[in-house]
């Protein structure tokens, strides 16, 4: 989708290592999530915004941090990957709106 | 919390059948959503149902909402192999979507001709 980028598309990494990952809106929405998708999982929630320097931890959030300085961009920072952080994270996007929300393209991380 | 669970998890159909996919959830949602997605891709959304009684229908896919029974249904009438992919139900709790969606694990959906 135009208005949701996700930064990079694939990355992999050490374990230990930091990893940053960005979510870019031009939307303008209020509320950006980050969800990670594993075989068998489905989606499960990370962190979320609901405006700029308003987070909130979601059902899986142990090792990640986020930060949203501005209201276009959501970063996802994994302190010190671990294996088990191998996955795909997607960002969302969400206006309150009876249109739901949009999901980004995804990042595909790999942690060796 | 909101759990939602979804059966089946894999189905194997052949084209011209109809079959349907069952989303439970545990508590009071706010909305139901559906989702599609394809191998390596985004999700894409299908239907969102706000309402008891709510029947949202695009081509061969149909779904409705029960809140009394805490059940939402995706029909697919008269499949296709186009609609090979994988489905996911999610429920939102809070107004607004203030804390996000909660998802299924999803049905694998294999449509052969």
């Amino acid at each position: 989708d135009a208005g949701i980028t996700q930064s990079p598309r694939h990355k992999v990494t050490e374990t230990g290592t930091p990893v940053t990952l960005r979510c870019h809106q031009t939307e303008n929405h209020r509320y950006m999530y980050w969800y990670r998708q594993d075989p068998g999982h489905g989606l499960r929630l990370i962190h979320y915004s609901y405006g700029v320097k308003d987070t909130d931890k979601g059902e899986v959030s142990d090792g990640y941090s986020v930060s949203r300085s501005k209201t276009e961009d959501f970063l996802l920072t994994l302190e010190s990957a671990t294996s088990s952080q191998t996955s795909v994270y997607f960002c969302a996007i969400s206006a309150q709106t009876l249109f739901g929300y949009t999901f980004g393209s995804g990042t595909r991380l790999t942690v060796v | 919390e909101l759990k939602v669970e979804q059966n089946p998890l894999f189905l194997s159909m052949q084209e011209g059948k109809n079959y349907t996919i069952y989303c439970n959830y545990s508590t009071t949602s706010d909305r139901l959503y559906w989702y599609r997605q394809d191998p390596g891709k985004s999700l894409e959304s299908l239907f969102v149902l706000l309402s008891n009684g709510a029947v949202k229908q695009e081509g061969r896919l149909m779904a409705s909402l029960d809140t009394k029974a805490r059940l939402s249904t995706l029909h697919i009438t008269a499949a296709v192999h186009d609609l090979s992919a994988t489905y996911f139900c999610a429920g939102q709790t809070s107004g607004g979507g203030a804390d996000g969606l909660t998802f299924g694990k999803g049905t694998h959906l294999i449509i052969q001709p």
